[in-house]
């Protein structure tokens, strides 16, 4: 059975220091695995996806996610966080069985 | 630049009406989906279509109907409304009908159910 676990539901950061938001799935297939972003009363954008290709991968807006099979992760990461990033995130999996399954997501708050 | 459209955005029922979420895409995908998004639950899908005709339950389908007569719409009814069925209601489709590509998303239709 396929999982998502998003292991904090709110995350607070500073403006201009990292952010981290954590994200562990299981999966008995080589899965495909998202992060998007919510902002407000608006639809869900992709940051960034992994589909077996290079392990690191790199999104929009300065984020970028590393797929470590091992620990089963896909923690999403970001050097200096911005105003802007204030918004909700979901890591989500999709197989090839045509099920996607969303973590409950984390809500990033950036104090200034 | 349409992509995927919903309508309504907000919508007030009460229990036992009927109604139904519209959703549009103009990108020829073939693979289309419906969510509802609840607090702390991330989004859960409620019922897809991997092509005109073709249709499918999710993970909570009961109360809803879909049908897509063709490639562009996939409509979704609330046959007798609850108001247990208040939530957010996402429309998502993809071009990947194996299901291992991205996702589009609607901007969300808000129910109420009284």
């Amino acid at each position: 059975a396929q999982s998502v676990t998003q292991l904090d539901s709110h995350v607070s950061v500073s403006e201009g220091t990292p952010v981290l938001l954590r994200c562990n799935y299981s999966s008995s297939y080589s899965p495909s695995l998202f992060w998007y972003v919510q902002h407000p009363n608006k639809g869900l954008q992709l940051l960034l996806k992994y589909t077996s290709a290079a392990t690191l991968v790199k999104g929009i807006n300065g984020f970028e996610a590393e797929f470590k099979k091992s620990e089963t992760s896909f923690h999403l990461t970001k050097p200096s966080a911005h105003m802007s990033d204030a918004a909700e995130y979901f890591c989500v999996v999709r197989t090839g069985g045509f099920k996607t399954i969303f973590g409950a997501g984390t809500r990033l708050f950036v104090k200034a | 630049n349409a992509g995927v459209t919903q309508t309504p955005k907000f919508q007030v029922l009460k229990t036992g009406q009927s109604m139904t979420l519209q959703c549009a895409q103009d990108m020829n995908h073939e693979y289309m989906s419906w969510y509802r998004q609840d607090p702390g639950m991330g989004l859960r899908l409620i019922h897809y279509s991997v092509g005109a005709g073709i249709t499918d339950q999710g993970e909570v389908p009961n109360g809803y109907n879909v049908s897509r007569s063709t490639t562009e719409d996939f409509p979704l009814r609330l046959l007798s409304a609850a108001p247990s069925q208040t939530s957010v209601y996402f429309c998502a489709s993809s071009p990947d009908r194996v299901n291992t590509g991205e996702l589009f998303f609607g901007e969300g239709s808000r129910l109420t159910v009284l």
